[in-house]
């Protein structure tokens, strides 16, 4: 019961900006878009979430459309430690639990 | 960030025994924490979420008599995997987040280094 879907993998030149789609469709009102990564035999790293605005940090930026129904993340600088699995998630409402996909394999090349 | 420790990083035990993991809060309270288990290049699964002073919620499939979780104050749970066997050697991961209530709040969830357990 997936209810995002993101590249299984992408490349990314270093120095350069990578931007990683997910499409959640069936997003409801109340829940977030949640952006975390997992570098190989690590923990996941929160990076960002937002409900309808974009955001940023300092790690990244969250483009989440008017529709609400995809967004983007944006590392505008990658780098070789970027390289990792990112997961779009989506979470809010009655929905409080924090579910994995199978995420996008970011590689970041020199 | 807010910080999330688990222990131990790995652990090797024989089959039949049991195995204890710790995660804590260093930082902040948390009202609830979720345990994930992850096998090799596959994503996380949510085994259970535990909240504290009261009983875990177990995600379907997973055995509770088998996955004791116990979280006892604000700034811990532990995750026992009882009898082990081979088939139970993964990548364990907790996580930590303070909501309060039925419904979530605008929080951010912090995960811990994970545990991998190989069981021989």
């Amino acid at each position: 019961d997936a209810k995002t879907t993101q590249p299984t993998s992408m490349d990314c030149a270093e120095g350069r900006a990578a931007n990683l789609p997910c499409n959640h469709s069936t997003i409801s009102g109340n829940e977030y878009v949640y952006w975390y990564r997992q570098i190989h035999s690590q923990g996941p790293q929160y990076i960002i979430h937002g409900l309808k605005n974009n955001e940023t940090n300092e790690m990244a930026s969250l483009i989440i459309t008017e529709d609400r129904k995809s967004s983007t993340l944006i590392l505008p600088h990658a780098t070789l430690r970027d390289t990792a699995v990112y997961y779009c998630i989506v979470r809010g409402g009655s929905n409080y639990k924090l579910t994995f996909g199978k995420g996008t394999l970011l590689t970041v090349n020199p | 960030g807010a910080v999330v420790s688990q222990h131990p990083s790995w652990v090797i035990c024989k089959s039949g025994t049991s195995v204890k993991i710790e995660c804590r809060s260093l930082d902040f309270q948390a009202t609830t924490m979720f345990w994930y288990r992850q096998f090799p290049k596959q994503s996380l699964m949510l085994m259970a979420t535990s909240n504290e002073g009261s009983k875990a919620t177990y995600e379907q499939g997973v055995e509770k008599d088998k996955f004791l979780i116990n979280h006892a104050s604000l700034t811990l749970s532990t995750l026992t995997v009882t009898s082990a066997h081979p088939e139970d050697s993964s990548f364990y991961i907790c996580s930590a987040g303070t909501r309060t209530g039925a419904i979530p709040t605008n929080e951010k969830l912090f995960f811990g280094s994970g545990t991998q357990l190989s069981v021989l």
